[in-house]
């Protein structure tokens, strides 16, 4: 199993500002980074599947980046909305998906 | 339809009975996963099939067993139950392939008394 981090842990972001979260995994045999978002009570749903270092993906005001070499993805959330709120999970995929514990965002309106 | 789906999503039973968590998918997705909530709410991967055949088995007690009848059925079977085995588990589906996304089900909080 993959070591994932991601940081940090829980972070309270007021409504309309911008805010942004860290996953690290290990650089090499790097396969894919999966990023989800996990709802109260739901299951998680795929945001990205990002493969190429530099490359940036974008679902409305949600936005991932990745860096292969140094073993990192950032997720940025743009004029944040209590909608929002959810716990986002990164994931290494190396034959299988190795989950970080996740980043609780929760948005105040 | 519920992409996957897993049955029952609670699960209260005492401690050395025997139980089984169902997964279906209806995606026609080759690969199927269980994976653990423990109680820091990490999500552990226990098994992967793929096309009925078993691809990963992480360090899982060998009192769960998961069997595959089907490419779109994966079920949890565990023997003797014992109360760390509290937990929620999250059943998987996904095509063949690193950048395939997963689709979970939603999920069976088991609780051993």
């Amino acid at each position: 199993i993959l070591n994932v981090e991601q940081s940090p842990q829980s972070l309270h972001v007021q409504e309309g500002d911008s805010t942004n979260f860290t996953c690290s995994f290990p650089s090499s045999n790097f396969y894919a980074l999966h990023w989800y978002r996990w709802e109260t009570a739901k299951s998680p749903e795929a945001l990205f599947v990002m493969t190429l270092s530099g490359d940036e993906k974008k679902k409305g005001r949600i936005s991932a980046t990745l860096n292969t070499k140094e073993g990192y993805s950032y997720l940025y959330i743009k004029g944040s909305q209590p909608e929002d709120s959810a716990t986002y999970l990164c994931a290494a995929n190396d034959y299988k998906l190795s989950f970080g514990a996740g980043t609780t965002v929760t948005v105040r309106a | 339809d519920t992409a996957v789906s897993q049955t029952p999503k609670y699960l209260v039973t005492q401690m050395g009975n025997d139980k089984s968590i169902k997964c279906e998918q209806n995606l026609g997705h080759d690969t199927m996963y269980w994976y653990k909530q423990d109680s820091k709410k990490f999500l552990k991967i226990m098994f992967s099939y793929n096309n009925k055949e078993l691809i990963i088995n992480e360090t899982v007690p060998n009192r769960f067993s998961p069997k595959s009848p089907d490419k779109a059925h994966l079920n949890l079977h565990i023997n003797s139950l014992e109360l760390g085995d509290s937990a929620v588990y999250f059943c998987a589906s996904s095509q063949d392939g690193q950048e395939a996304e997963a689709f979970f089900g939603q999920g069976t909080r088991l609780t051993v008394v």
